[in-house]
């Protein structure tokens, strides 16, 4: 099977754009978990996604909205880019929501706002 | 919320070597899981070894294995005969049982294995 995709690898956006991120899960996962990785606060929980429905959310502010599609895949959005939101974001896909299920990450996408 | 630690933000080992590297974690729940997680330079993560906390019996898997503590909620991990490819950043990881993939991490350790 084709791991966990996301696209795009890179991007550069300036403050106050707002911008799309998508992954697509491995094929058969229908959880999907969205992470935002920086230095300094390593791994942090912005989301999660099954069927089509927002399980679990993190704390992050509003500006940060995520959806998933009848196939599994997901997009999630920030407005208003601040500075601060430049970051690695990871998603991660499981088949289960439920006992020691691993979770399958993509490579990420490397967001810069400047 | 749950919150991990990891207390070593670097470690440094020679080929060949045993490491061993801390987590200790806080929640209130009974039944969770706890992973080992590795990210190597190329960003990929991938999952080193999971333990169920129900489970008295530490996990092994080949040369890597684990030290549970659940009274005292840590969660270390040992690398036996660390070899060049073991060098990387180590995330621990909590999972609640009730709370579905909501994975919490440490702020992880980058460890270097020295030829």
């Amino acid at each position: 099977k084709a791991g966990v995709t996301q696209t795009p690898r890179y991007l550069i956006k300036t403050r106050g754009q707002q911008v799309t991120l998508s992954c697509s899960p491995i094929s058969g996962h229908r959880s999907v978990s969205w992470y935002q990785q920086t230095p300094g606060q390593g791994l942090q929980f912005l989301f999660e996604y099954f069927s089509e429905t927002q399980r679990n959310k993190g704390n992050f502010p509003g500006r940060f909205s995520g959806r998933q599609f009848s196939n599994s895949r997901s997009e999630m959005n920030v407005s208003t880019l601040e500075l601060g939101d430049s970051a690695l974001y990871l998603c991660a896909s499981s088949e289960f929501v439920a006992g020691a299920n691993e979770q399958f990450f993509g490579p990420g996408t490397r967001l810069t706002v400047l | 919320a749950q919150t991990v630690t990891q207390s070593q933000p670097e470690m440094s080992v020679q080929e060949a070597e045993t490491v061993t590297l801390s987590c200790t974690y806080d929640t209130s729940e009974s039944d969770y899981y706890l992973f080992w997680y590795k990210q190597p330079p190329s960003r990929q993560m991938i999952l080193v070894i999971r333990q169920e906390a129900y489970k008295q019996q530490n996990a092994t898997e080949n040369r890597f294995s684990v030290n549970f503590q659940k009274a005292a909620k840590s969660f270390s991990l040992k690398i036996s005969d660390s070899q060049l490819g073991d060098a990387a950043m180590y995330f621990c990881a909590y999972r609640s049982a009730l709370t579905g993939n909501q994975f919490y991490f440490g702020t992880g350790t980058s460890l270097t294995v020295i030829p």
